[in-house]
């Protein structure tokens, strides 16, 4: 079975960071682009940034450039995003999912909530 | 960035009947050098990730009911229900996958008449 679970979301101060992982079972991560997408409370979906299989390639939306970084370790069957300098208005839930286009496989999320 | 707008914002349709949401690209998202739209649909449930409904336009994902099905090309796309069960109350995301970012509608909510 296919599963993607993430995890570190939290409550945080604006200007602090965050590392959400994301791992995965039930098919060769290697082989596989990943991407992170947001959702916040009551509204639509945003793609927020992908990585190829190997990590060599990455992208972002404007809105996080500079400031997230996205990684994986294939070893450990892990998509990472690293959140810096955050906003209040990166509240989200944060969730993983797999593909590079279409997104076949989805996490549950993880909930980032930036406020003082 | 390529925009994307779905119409309507909400929709209430009884039940065996026929759904539609569309779903309007700024510029076209047909990629010529292999006719394919980069289109996809999603189905999200309340407090539950998306779903991968279709993808290519018109290609269901793998354990879609053939109820759901993906239809247009260029900048204009449906995705239609042909009879409504009270399990697709749900709201219904379109995103292209042309041009990075991969921008997403703004969500089509549908419900139960």
């Amino acid at each position: 079975e296919v599963q993607l679970v993430e995890s570190g979301g939290g409550l945080v101060q604006p200007g602090g960071s965050l590392r959400l992982s994301c791992v995965v079972s039930g098919f060769p991560f290697s082989d596989y682009w990943m991407t992170w997408v947001r959702q916040a409370p009551g509204k639509g979906l945003e793609w927020v940034a992908n990585i190829k299989q190997d990590g060599s390639e990455r992208d972002y939306v404007d809105s996080v450039k500079g400031r997230f970084t996205i990684s994986r370790d294939n070893a450990k069957k892990s998509l990472y995003l690293q959140m810096n300098s955050l906003r209040a208005e990166d509240t989200a839930v944060y969730y993983c999912a797999r593909g590079l286009w279409s997104l076949d496989c989805w996490g549950q999320g993880t909930l980032v909530t930036v406020s003082s | 960035d390529i925009v994307i707008t779905q119409s309507p914002d909400s929709l209430a349709v009884s039940l065996g009947e026929r759904a539609t949401i569309n779903c309007k690209s700024s510029q076209s998202i047909l990629y010529s050098s292999d006719t394919r739209n980069y289109l996809a649909w999603y189905q999200q449930k309340p407090g539950q990730p998306p779903k991968l409904l279709i993808y290519w336009a018109s290609t269901r994902g793998s354990g879609v009911p053939d109820r759901f099905s993906g239809s247009g090309s260029g900048t204009d796309f449906t995705l239609t229900i042909s009879s409504l069960q009270a399990e697709d109350v749900a709201v219904y995301y379109c995103q292209q996958y042309y041009s990075s970012p991969y921008t997403f509608g703004q969500g089509t909510k549908l419900e139960i008449k």
